[in-house]
């Protein structure tokens, strides 16, 4: 079965810092990736998303993801975070042309210290 | 108004009590979907249904059922609660299957 993996739980960085939010999933064939972040006390809203074309996918808010086939992996990242960046990260998998629904993962949480 | 609401906001029973969450969208989409959302776990697909006579099991089934009573209206049900469905409940719906996800704003439950 496919698998999404965030293998980071809690993250904590300082206003300015540059954060990296590490997705691995484990699926061979064609797939459509997704961020998705849930602001405290809201329901989840979508970052961004890769289907195809340029690896790296820009996303509101100055975020940006990169799709590395060979490492099966979506990488969120922004340079520099912001006090209301914190926030669950979800990365979330879609395999293409399959009957599957979209996998989540387990989420990451983002503490930004002003 | 929000595209996607779901009742109630919160809601606290006892085990072996029957509960229903309720959603309704104003989207116009045909796909619904029934997360649960755990600590550490994510979300995790409960049901979905494609149109309205087509209902399908996510990956966590058990101990849930859903009604598709229109093309705007997905609602889950506890048949008898369990302290271990306790957690945070989305309601989703998208265009396609591979679309972005609109969601309703969450129903917290808490089995006793």
């Amino acid at each position: 079965a496919q698998s999404v993996s965030q293998h980071n739980h809690h993250v904590i960085l300082s206003e300015a810092a540059s954060l990296e939010l590490g997705c691995n999933y484990s699926y061979g064939g064609t797939v459509n990736l997704f961020w998705y972040v849930q602001y405290p006390g809201q329901h989840l809203q979508l970052l961004l998303k890769y289907f195809s074309g340029d690896p790296l996918v820009k996303g509101i808010k100055g975020f940006e993801a990169e799709f590395i086939k060979s490492k099966f992996s979506f990488n969120l990242r922004k340079p520099s975070v912001q006090w209301s960046d914190t926030a669950e990260y979800f990365c979330a998998v879609f395999p293409s042309g399959s009957a599957r629904q979209l996998t989540f993962g387990s989420g990451t949480q983002l503490t930004v210290l002003p | 108004d929000a595209d996607v609401t779901q009742t109630p906001r919160n809601r606290i029973t006892k085990t072996g009590k029957r509960i229903m969450l309720e959603c309704s969208q104003t989207k116009g989409h045909d796909r619904m979907y029934w997360y649960r959302q755990d600590p550490g776990l994510g979300l995790r697909l409960i049901y979905y249904s494609f149109d309205v006579k087509d209902i399908n099991k996510g990956e966590i089934s058990d101990g849930y059922s859903v009604s598709r009573q229109a093309q705007a209206k997905f609602s889950l049900s506890l048949e008898s609660a369990i302290p271990n469905q306790t957690a945070l409940y989305f309601c989703a719906t998208n265009r396609a299957p591979n679309e972005k996800l609109f969601f309703g704003s969450g129903t917290q439950l808490s089995v006793l």
